[in-house]
């Protein structure tokens, strides 16, 4: 079955810097790349995604790239706000089944 | 358009009980998914059904079941609790058909076993 590796951990950043995460995937099948925030005490929330025939998709302040030949997906977020401070996890699809990374928690100091 | 939702919100069940969990998806989605979340285990994948039939399953004890009814509403089961099953279980629905892969999800129900 499919494997999402996710790094960092934790991330903690300055209000205003960039925040990366990175995720592997093991199963060249997937087709579909979504990346969801929980705040504490809420549902997952669906923030960007990115489909395998595309290699970058832009959406205001966060980003996300594929890369299919090195199996790996990033999403990027510029200029952070205290607001951005969540759980991030990115996922994988193959037959309408999501696998998860473990999930990053973002803290941005002001 | 209203969002997934779950009922109840929250349990509290003793070992050996059963429990039902409910999900109501967006209006026009027609796949469910549901999901177990602790803080240890992440986010797993338990099964999805899509009109009425189950299409893909997760890695956990035949203990937990689902169906799916004419209306897309989806229930999930577990039978014989144990200690373990606390967790947060959450459904996310979809259109479920072609390339529509983009899931929402309910406000989870969280289950405690004591």
């Amino acid at each position: 079955g499919e494997n999402v590796e996710q790094h960092p951990s934790t991330l903690s950043v300055q209000e205003g810097d960039s925040a990366v995460i990175k995720c592997t995937y093991s199963d060249s099948a997937s087709n579909y790349f979504p990346w969801y925030k929980q705040e504490l005490g809420k549902r997952p929330q669906l923030i960007i995604d990115i489909r395998s025939n595309v290699g970058e998709k832009k959406d205001q302040r966060i980003a996300v790239t594929l890369n299919k030949t090195a199996k790996h997906f990033s999403l990027h977020i510029t200029e952070t706000q205290p607001e951005d401070s969540a759980v991030y996890f990115c996922a994988a699809i193959v037959d309408y089944k999501l696998s998860f990374g473990a999930g990053t928690t973002v803290t941005v100091r002001a | 358009k209203a969002g997934v939702t779950q009922t109840p919100r929250y349990l509290i069940k003793t070992r050996g009980q059963q429990v039902t969990l409910s999900c109501s998806p967006i209006s026009g989605h027609r796949s469910v998914s549901w999901y177990q979340q602790t803080p240890g285990q992440g986010l797993q994948f338990l099964f999805e059904y899509f009109s009425e039939t189950q299409r893909n399953k997760g890695n956990f004890p035949g203990r937990f079941s689902g169906r799916q009814f004419s209306n897309s509403r989806s229930e999930m089961n577990v039978s014989t609790l144990e200690l373990g099953d606390s967790a947060l279980y959450l459904c996310a629905s979809s259109y479920g058909g072609g390339r529509s892969y983009e899931q929402y999800f309910g406000p989870g129900t969280r289950l405690t076993v004591t």
